[in-house]
């Protein structure tokens, strides 16, 4: 059973403006949430994090929002660039305990 | 400071062989994962360690084992190659678990004919 899921297989954003990538999760133990982003052939690297006693970081463009009663998270983009094309995973941990991640967005930023 | 390293980066099997995916990193850190990534599925925990010493299953630990002499290496065998076993192979290590944040290997391209 999949216990974090992006359900949007694909995205595909123009250049400058908002990209919203989602994810929600079945696991009410989770406290801790990491989005990933990966280009082909290279590992995944990390991108942002939050802890389930905040419901927003920031860091620069990105943004990770986290809806804890309605177990969802998502990410926000801004402004998107043609660099930014990748896959993005999110992640979530129980007690800083083993890593689960979800099945990706393929993210597409065109000019 | 070569981070995670893995190898090889592609490998090609017959069903029913045996081999070794390694995996070594020079941060200290202590703990450290084993995924796969196969389309559609996303990355899936095969096994992962908290320390030398100790190890634990993941979400698809059936046909894999592993053990952690050393908090450097934490190498990934595959007892009897099938098909079903081709996907690409992620090692990952972190030095406060999820909290730190994993740093990934460049991963290994397994295909079992």
């Amino acid at each position: 059973d999949q216990q974090v899921k992006q359900n949007s297989p694909s995205l595909s954003v123009q250049e400058g403006r908002i990209s919203i990538l989602n994810c929600d999760y079945t696991n009410s133990m989770f406290d801790y949430f990491l989005w990933y982003k990966k280009y082909p052939a290279e590992g995944p690297t990390f991108l942002i994090s939050i802890s389930s006693i905040k419901d927003k970081n920031e860091d620069g463009r990105f943004t990770v929002f986290l809806n804890k009663s309605a177990k969802h998270l998502s990410l926000h983009i801004v402004p998107s660039q043609p660099g930014d094309s990748a896959v993005y995973f999110c992640a979530a941990s129980a007690r800083n305990d083993k890593l689960i991640f979800g099945t990706g967005t393929r993210l597409q930023v065109f000019p | 400071n070569a981070g995670v390293t893995q190898t090889p980066k592609f490998q090609v099997l017959k069903t029913g062989q045996s081999m070794t995916l390694q995996c070594a990193q020079d941060m200290n850190h202590e703990y450290m994962s084993w995924y796969r990534q196969d389309p559609g599925m996303g990355l899936r925990l095969i096994h992962y360690s908290v320390g030398a010493g100790i190890t634990d299953q993941g979400e698809v630990p059936n046909g894999y084992n592993v053990s952690r002499s050393t908090t450097e290496d934490f190498p990934l065998r595959l007892l009897s190659a099938a098909p079903s076993q081709t996907s690409v192979y992620f090692c990952a290590s972190s030095e406060q678990g999820a909290v730190g944040g994993y740093t990934f290997g460049s991963g290994t391209r397994l295909t079992v004919v």
